[in-house]
């Protein structure tokens, strides 16, 4: 079975200070990886993806992530956080079965709150 | 293109009745998948169609079922509910088709589901 890990509850961080937010992850063959925030009463908004080749991805909104298969981890980065980045992150996982097998299914971790402080 | 579209975004229901969530993917879009989010067990994924064929089901009781019509429409049904039925319900959708799962969920607002 796939898991997610978030070892943080929360972040926080003061503005312009680099923000780090932590996953791990722990499957059965190659991962797809993926990002998401979610807003306070909205639905998630994607960010990034991390599918195969290049370690370091680059997504929305200045975000980037690094993958590590040695560590199993892809965690999420930004140089220099601003405060609208204050929100909740997901990292999820799928992992590329057969079709029948695997579909869409997105396997989450539980989540990191990010507080940036002015 | 108009985004992943979910109705009604706010239900409050009883103890005992059922209710439907209705979910509209993006254009083009054949795959819709529902998630379940609560403050204790987070995001869990309840089901996917694609095609008007469930792909794929997590481990939901039986009263938690769905459908996706040919205009890839998707509804999910809660029969029988109970007070941990409440929750965010996220429907999301895919440009992925057959074998093609590297494709990003866009996620819809969500339905706000409170059971009296």
């Amino acid at each position: 079975a796939q898991s997610v890990a978030q070892p943080e509850d929360q972040v926080n961080v003061a503005e312009g200070n680099p923000l780090t937010v932590k996953c791990t992850y722990s499957v059965s063959g190659n991962p797809y990886l993926f990002w998401y925030v979610q807003y306070p009463n909205r639905g998630l908004q994607f960010l990034l993806k991390y599918i195969t080749g290049d370690n370091l991805v680059k997504g929305s909104y200045g975000f980037e992530a690094e993958f590590n298969k040695s560590q199993t981890s892809f965690h999420l980065k930004k140089p220099s956080a601003l405060v609208s980045d204050s929100a909740l992150y997901f990292c999820a996982v799928r992992v590329p079965l057969s079709w029948q097998a695997a579909g869409n299914k997105l396997t989450f971790g539980g989540g990191t709150r990010v507080l940036v402080k002015p | 293109k108009a985004g992943v579209t979910q109705t009604p975004r706010y239900l409050i229901k009883t103890r005992g009745q059922q209710v439907t969530l209705s979910c509209s993917p993006i254009s083009g879009h054949r795959s819709v998948s529902w998630y379940q989010q609560t403050p204790g067990q987070g995001l869990q994924f309840l089901f996917e169609y694609f095609s008007e064929t469930q792909r794929n089901k997590g481990n939901f009781p039986g009263r938690f079922s769905g459908r996706q019509f040919s205009n890839s429409r998707s509804e999910m049904n809660v029969s029988t509910l109970e007070l941990g039925d409440s929750a965010l319900y996220l429907c999301a959708s895919s440009s992925a088709s057959g074998t093609e799962t590297y494709n990003e969920q866009f996620f819809g607002p969500g339905t706000r589901l409170t059971v009296l």
